[in-house]
């Protein structure tokens, strides 16, 4: 199975700050990567996928990065319902996984 | 708007089975693969199981290969998950998940529902 590792697993930051989260593949997986909103108590929001592609209706402060084994999903600008978890998931092989997760909080 | 509504969620004993049904509304049904994803109380994401847009192939996590079976009935625009042999590991909320691409194995999750869960507990 493929694994996905996200780093900070949480971090704080100020409104309007910029925040920068990172998720790596235990192996090449090209573009094959997206990255989804979880807000608490809700289901899982896409936000990015094909690495870089926004999904529809997605604020344009959002944008991921990367290729290959390294991937950087950002929010420019952190607002206050940016408040979530945030996970990357890779669809190069089955069984799809997930990375672990990271939680943003304003500080 | 694309829905997705889980049901069949519940509290049962280990070794125990239980069916979720998931019904969906608001975009063409039969053109999506669709998935079943877990998260156990306060943590991550698991992946659990797909089936094509056709119910022709289906595919599962190793961690419930051979006890949940997936299937879909498109003349009904629902998807299921037949569970057997359940075990405490099993507890979590289930979400149904459609496929972001028609007529594609997997890319990712564009419409999710809100989840049903499942206790598993002697």
């Amino acid at each position: 199975d493929i694994q996905m590792t996200q780093s900070p697993s949480s971090l704080s930051a100020s409104v309007g700050d910029r925040v920068t989260i990172t998720c790596q593949a235990s192996q090449d997986i090209a573009h094959y990567l997206n990255w989804y909103q979880q807000k608490p108590g809700k289901a899982p929001k896409l936000l990015v996928y094909d690495a870089s592609t926004l999904q529809i209706g997605v604020p344009s402060r959002f944008s991921g990065s990367g290729s290959g084994t390294d991937f950087t999903f950002t929010i420019n600008s952190l607002q206050p319902e940016d408040v979530a978890t945030y996970y990357c998931q890779q669809y190069d092989h089955l069984p799809l996984t997930f990375g672990g997760g990271t939680k943003v909080e304003i500080k | 708007e694309a829905q997705l509504v889980e049901s069949g969620g519940g509290v049962l004993q280990p070794g125990g089975s239980l069916r979720l049904s998931c019904a969906a509304s608001g975009f063409t049904f039969h053109d999506y693969t669709m998935h079943w994803v877990r998260q156990l109380p306060g943590k991550g994401l698991e992946w659990v199981s797909l089936v094509n847009w056709d119910g022709s192939s289906t595919f599962y996590a190793d961690s419930v290969k051979g006890r949940f079976t997936v299937s879909r009935d498109n003349s009904k625009n629902s998807l299921y998950l037949q569970m057997n042999s359940l075990k405490t590991d099993d507890s979590a909320l289930y979400y149904c998940a459609k496929d972001l691409m028609a007529r594609t194995y997997y890319y990712g999750m564009d419409v999710w529902g809100q989840g049903t869960t499942v206790t598993v507990s002697s």
